[in-house]
């Protein structure tokens, strides 16, 4: 089956230390996304990567990294510069960043991450 | 500036009709999108609005009024599972998609 796949599912960090999460699809779709959300709010945009080896940064990118060198895979990179990193970080994708009806978000599981 | 607005929380009875409002803010608007999350889990897409006029999928319906910058889901007969998160996002000529703060809504026996 066809999805995305966020990896871990928690996830805990020492403050200062900068850490990876993963998110790859097997959709083959062509766009992808960074979320982050925090209780009780809704979803804000990080970054995101329309084609391979391009992104532009989203709402609340400071504190961040990305790269998109193969289609597939989209990791963010949380820095010790990002002042409050601890979230819900969702990554999505969809087929064209046109996201109309034939393209929507297609969400993985997110990734719980602690910062202590 | 896109920012998009809906209410916080709708309580409302099983088997009842509820609508969830939303306002937007979307420079070079295109489209308003609605999704629903279940508690912790991931957003799952639910209709999609370019036009105006009323869609129609299943139980759960959506509006858009360009003209009044306005939208709204419409979920009817509602069920216990129906109890989540439900967000608008506009999506727009940057190619984001931006989502309003979420409506949770509680169903109530």
């Amino acid at each position: 089956d066809g999805g995305i796949t966020q990896s871990p599912k928690y996830l805990f960090r020492k403050e200062g230390q900068n850490v990876t999460l993963s998110c790859e699809q097997n959709l083959n779709h062509d766009a992808m996304y960074w979320y982050r959300q925090d209780p009780g709010q809704g979803l804000r945009l990080i970054y995101y990567s329309q084609i391979v080896n391009d992104f532009q940064k989203g709402d609340i990118a400071e504190g961040y990294s990305v790269s998109r060198e193969k289609k597939e895979s989209f990791p963010l990179t949380v820095t010790s510069a990002q002042k409050n990193p601890t979230a819900f970080y969702l990554c999505a994708s969809s087929l064209t960043g046109a996201l109309g009806e034939d393209s929507p978000l297609h969400f993985g599981n997110g990734t719980r991450l602690t910062v202590t | 500036g896109q920012s998009l607005e809906q209410p916080s929380e709708v309580t409302a009875v099983e088997g009842a009709i509820v609508q969830i409002n939303c306002t937007y803010q979307t420079s070079g608007f295109y489209g308003l999108s609605w999704y629903q999350q279940h508690d912790g889990g991931a957003p799952t897409f639910l209709s999609y609005n370019a036009l105006d006029g009323l869609e129609e999928t299943g139980r759960f319906s959506s509006f858009l009024s360009r003209s009044d910058s306005y939208g709204y889901l419409l979920l009817q007969e509602l069920q216990m599972k129906d109890s989540a998160s439900y967000f608008c996002a506009g999506s727009g000529n940057t190619g984001k998609l931006i989502f309003g703060q979420g409506t949770t809504l509680q169903v109530k026996p």
